[in-house]
């Protein structure tokens, strides 16, 4: 079965400073990877997702991902962070099954940004 | 293009008590799907239809839960006779056919609370 790992549940970081998120996605098949963000109380907006091609994806926001096939990563980065990305962010895995191409999400992390 | 739109935003209901939730998907997106969301929890997949049809349900949609989507617009999502577990956001999302790595997108989910 599809799952997903996202290895930190709560991650701290200064306004100005990188942050990298981690995902791991267990799937058998190709996957089709996905970054959400969700603010509170909100639902959830595309940053990236990849499907093919270019292992380095480039998301909105100043965000982007590095698909790494040997290590089962999809880690999220940003080089700045502002107060503005504090945010849960969720990694999730497309998973065709008969046709549904539900998506199975990690548990996401929650990001905190101290000025 | 309003997106996905959900109603109502917010439900407080007592144990036992039926309730109906409604989602709208951005007009002629094919594809619709409910998702549960509960408290630290990343979103997981109940339902989907492809227009009018419902394709696949998830285990987590037990025989108090029935989704709907008549003439392949809106959807309802009824759960009867609540429970306290029921608790949680419930998220709808669409794409518009339903390929594979589409982009699946969200309204801001109704949050259920049972008492």
């Amino acid at each position: 079965a599809q799952s997903v790992t996202q290895p930190d549940i709560h991650i701290t970081v200064s306004e100005g400073a990188s942050l990298e998120l981690r995902c791991n996605y267990s799937y058998g098949a190709t996957p089709y990877l996905f970054w959400y963000v969700q603010s509170p109380g909100q639902g959830l907006q595309l940053l990236l997702k990849y499907f093919s091609g270019d292992t380095l994806v480039q998301g909105i926001k100043g965000f982007e991902a590095e698909f790494k096939r040997s290590q089962s990563s999809f880690n999220l980065r940003k080089p700045s962070v502002h107060w503005s990305d504090a945010a849960e962010y969720f990694c999730a895995v497309g998973a065709p099954q008969g046709g549904s191409e539900k998506l199975v999400f990690g548990k996401g992390t929650k990001l905190t940004v101290n000025p | 293009d309003t997106g996905v739109s959900q109603d109502p935003r917010h439900k407080i209901t007592k144990r036992g008590q039926n309730v109906t939730f409604r989602c709208d998907p951005i007009s002629e997106h094919n594809r619709l799907y409910w998702y549960r969301q509960t408290l630290g929890q990343g979103p997981e997949f109940l339902t989907y239809f492809q227009n009018e049809a419902q394709l696949e349900k998830s285990r987590l949609l037990s025989d108090r839960f029935s989704a709907e989507r008549p003439k392949g617009s809106f959807s309802t999502l009824e759960i009867q006779r609540t429970e306290q577990g029921d608790s949680a956001m419930y998220l709808c999302a669409s794409s518009e056919r339903g390929g594979r790595g589409e982009t699946q997108y969200f309204g801001p989910g109704t949050r259920l609370l049972v008492l």
